[in-house]
C-alpha cells in the first residue's frame, strides 16, 4: 500500500537560513510525488511535482525537491527562507490516473525565527 | 493554474441539521473529484472519490449515509453532512484533477476549504 512519511512534525529555522523538509514514501510502482503548502485556515497550494525525467524539480517560491529512488525520498529544499514561508507543508504520493488517490503525509509545520 | 472553488467557506449549524458543501471546477472539467477532511493540526484524510455520473467511492471507515456525495456534472460535486453532530466539526477540502479522464498532468487543484462548526 502506498504511504508517505514526514518525520519532522515541526521545524523552526531562522529567516535567511536554508531549509530541508524530509519526505519518504512507499509505493509499488514509480510514484508521482507532490509538495503542497497550506497557510492557516486555507486550502492547499501546489509547490512542485515530480512525474518523470530530471530528478531535481524546481517549484514556485524558490523551492526545489529531489527525487531519490534509492532512498525512497523526495525532500523539499529552499536555500534561504523568508518569514512568509511559515506554513504547513505536505508531501503527497499518487499515480497518474484521474481516478487514483493521492495520499498525504502528516505534514511538517515550519516556523521562521526573525 | 486551474481553479477549484468551494462554498461556503464557513458554516455554523445546529446539531441534527444537514449541511451541503459545493465544490466547483471553474475553468476545467473534472470527471473525478476528491473530498478530504482535516482535523486541527493534522493531515488531510481522504474521505471519498466523487465520480461524475456514478456513485462515490468511500474510504474505509467513512459513513456513506452520513456524508452524501453527488457529482451531477463535470464541474460540480457536493458533500452533504447529514444529521450533523459536534464531532463532524472539521475542515473539509475538495480537489479536482485537471484534464478529465486520464488526467494529463496528474496535478490536483484544491478548493479553499470549508470550515464546519456544529453546535
Amino acid at each position: 500500500a502506498q504511504s508517505v512519511t514526514q518525520p519532522d512534525i515541526h521545524i523552526t529555522v531562522s529567516e535567511g537560513a536554508s531549509l530541508e523538509l524530509r519526505c519518504n514514501y512507499s509505493y509499488g510502482a514509480t510514484p508521482y510525488l507532490f509538495w503542497y503548502v497550506q497557510s492557516p485556515g486555507q486550502g492547499l497550494q501546489l509547490l512542485l511535482k515530480y512525474f518523470s525525467g530530471d530528478t531535481l524539480v524546481q517549484g514556485i517560491k524558490g523551492f526545489e525537491a529531489e527525487f531519490k529512488r534509492s532512498q525512497s525520498s523526495f525532500n523539499l529544499r529552499k536555500p534561504s527562507v523568508h518569514w512568509s514561508d511559515a506554513a504547513e507543508y505536505f508531501c503527497a504520493v499518487g499515480a497518474r490516473s484521474s481516478a487514483s488517490k493521492i495520499i498525504f503525509g502528516s505534514g511538517t509545520r515550519l516556523s521562521i525565527r526573525p | 493554474g486551474a481553479v477549484v472553488s468551494q462554498h461556503p467557506s464557513r458554516v455554523i449549524c445546529k446539531s441534527g441539521t444537514s449541511v451541503k458543501i459545493e465544490c466547483r471546477s471553474l475553468d476545467f472539467q473534472a470527471t473525478t473529484m476528491f473530498w478530504y477532511r482535516q482535523f486541527p493540526k493534522q493531515s488531510l484524510m481522504l474521505m471519498a472519490t466523487s465520480n461524475e455520473g456514478s456513485k462515490a467511492t468511500y474510504e474505509q471507515g467513512v459513513e456513506k449515509d452520513k456524508f452524501l456525495i453527488n457529482h451531477a456534472s463535470l464541474t460540480l460535486s457536493t458533500l452533504t453532512v447529514t444529521s450533523a453532530h459536534p464531532e463532524d466539526s472539521s475542515f473539509y477540502i475538495c480537489s479536482a484533477r485537471e484534464g478529465g479522464a486520464g488526467g494529463k498532468t496528474g496535478e490536483l487543484f484544491f478548493g479553499e476549504g470549508s470550515r464546519l462548526t456544529v453546535l
